[in-house]
């Protein structure tokens, strides 16, 4: 069964530094996503990505984080200068994109970002 | 504003007894979808069961079923036949305009559940 891929599975970096978390969404799917979740809290939503832009984002989506499809099959999270509270797991999540069923978003494994 | 509120923070179950994991959500729009998910220690989401809101019966896969009360504006998930893999947390979530593939997914702060061998 396809799935949702996602690499590194542990990050460690130190503060400031620049670190780009990189996911292979399901290939016939069109809308990518990232989520984050700081250890013990709920999963929050970061940004959605549809046709080589963003669709959405959230408060915590600044200038610091972009995304990008550099080729047909990777979808990337950078975040430019890494901060303490940048410390959490990173979820890419990718759904179809047909408007007569639900489009369930499928969640990789996940990406452990540790800021030291 | 979407919310999604779960108010059982961890709960134990003998194997074998079914279990239920409360979920109440708060939307102005009419057309939503609500999905449970379940995320096992290794930290993986793995997708369980969606509802739209405009399907008329419950859904159901498999050992799992959604007690979908739309004027209560719950979604409980029931899990039959525990057993112990189902030992993990379980985010219910939910997405505005569900038809729409670029709404974001709310998440709940989720339930532990511990299955008791």
């Amino acid at each position: 069964e396809p799935e949702v891929t996602q690499t590194p599975s542990h990050q460690v970096t130190q503060m400031g530094q620049e670190v780009i978390l990189r996911c292979v969404p399901i290939s016939n799917h069109l809308y990518f996503y990232w989520y984050r979740q700081i250890l013990g809290q709920k999963v929050e939503f970061l940004v959605s990505f549809y046709n080589n832009e963003i669709s959405e984002k959230s408060e915590i989506f600044d200038d610091q984080f972009s995304v990008e499809r550099p080729d047909g099959s990777n979808f990337t999270l950078k975040i430019r200068s890494t901060k303490l509270e940048d410390s959490a797991m990173y979820f890419c999540a990718s759904s179809e994109a047909k408007r007569d069923k639900v489009n369930t978003q499928y969640f990789g494994p996940g990406t452990r970002l540790t800021v030291l | 504003a979407q919310k999604i509120t779960q108010t059982q923070p961890g709960m134990f179950v003998q194997e074998k007894e079914a279990v239920t994991l409360d979920c109440t959500y708060d939307t102005s729009d009419p057309s939503y979808g609500l999905f449970w998910y379940k995320q096992p220690s290794s930290g993986e989401m793995i997708f369980l069961i969606y509802q739209g809101s405009y399907d008329q019966q419950n859904a159901t896969e498999g050992r799992y079923s959604l007690n979908f009360q739309k004027a209560r504006k719950s979604a409980n998930l029931v899990i039959s036949a525990s057993q112990l893999g189902d030992s993990a947390m379980y985010f219910c979530a939910m997405r505005e305009l569900w038809y729409s593939s670029a709404s974001k997914i709310i998440f709940g702060s989720g339930t532990r559940l511990s299955i008791r061998p």
